[in-house]
């Protein structure tokens, strides 16, 4: 089975905080995604990457960055966490973009005070 | 843009009756569609998926989704509800000449009464 893991399930920050979001897969796969997930908004995609050292903004990039170092590492970072950032953010990951599956990890609350 | 709206914010079911929830998609071209569930803390699980061909796709768990192309709609269904199937539902669209963005809609929340 494919495995997505996030390294936190839940996170608690300060404003002002860099905070650094951690997501290993496990298959080998191209593309990781890095979501923003909030009610009724259902996931909003923030930065993608389809290869090492590269990446895509997605929708909502703004006060994110993201680091693929390695194939199989995603980070997802908030440079000066804000209350607005208090939200779920889902790793995933799939071997070519679109027109697969993405699988997903469970997930890292993360709240902002 | 490619955009996917899920009308239905939270539907209430008892358990044995049928499920329909609703998918609309806003996609000139024809779009790859798709149909996860988020259990209570779990991450976002594949139902189905429909790329091409027979447009009655089967899935995972006893779903099976419809597309209909006249009226851009990817309607999910199942014939007899188990309390399990209590969770979240997320229609998603992803599309080659859309920059090959998944765009998920705001999702459905299932309710299941014995």
């Amino acid at each position: 089975d494919v495995k997505v893991t996030q390294s936190s399930r839940y996170l608690v920050k300060r404003t002002g905080e860099k905070v650094f979001l951690e997501c290993v897969q496990d298959m080998d796969h191209e593309n990781m995604f890095w979501y923003r997930q909030d009610p009724g908004l259902g996931l909003r995609l923030i930065y993608f990457s389809y290869d090492v050292k590269m990446k895509e903004k997605g929708d909502i990039p703004e006060g994110y960055s993201v680091s693929r170092e390695k194939k199989e590492r995603f980070s997802l970072i908030l440079e000066s966490a804000s209350t607005n950032q208090t939200s779920m953010y889902l790793c995933a990951s799939s071997i070519k973009l679109v027109n697969t599956e993405a699988f997903f990890g469970q997930g890292t609350r993360l709240t902002v005070v | 843009a490619q955009s996917v709206t899920q009308p239905d914010i939270h539907i209430t079911v008892s358990e044995g009756a049928s499920l329909e929830l609703r998918c609309n998609y806003s996609y000139g071209a024809t779009p790859y569609l798709f149909w996860y569930v988020q259990s209570p803390g779990q991450g976002l699980q594949l139902l189905l998926k429909y790329f091409s061909g027979d447009t009655l796709v089967q899935g995972i768990k006893g779903f099976e989704a419809e597309f209909k192309r006249s009226q851009s709609s990817f309607n999910l269904r199942k014939p007899s509800v188990h309390w399990s199937d209590a969770a979240e539902y997320f229609c998603a669209v992803g599309a080659r000449a859309a920059g090959n963005k998944l765009t998920f809609g705001g999702g459905t929340r299932v309710l299941v009464k014995p």
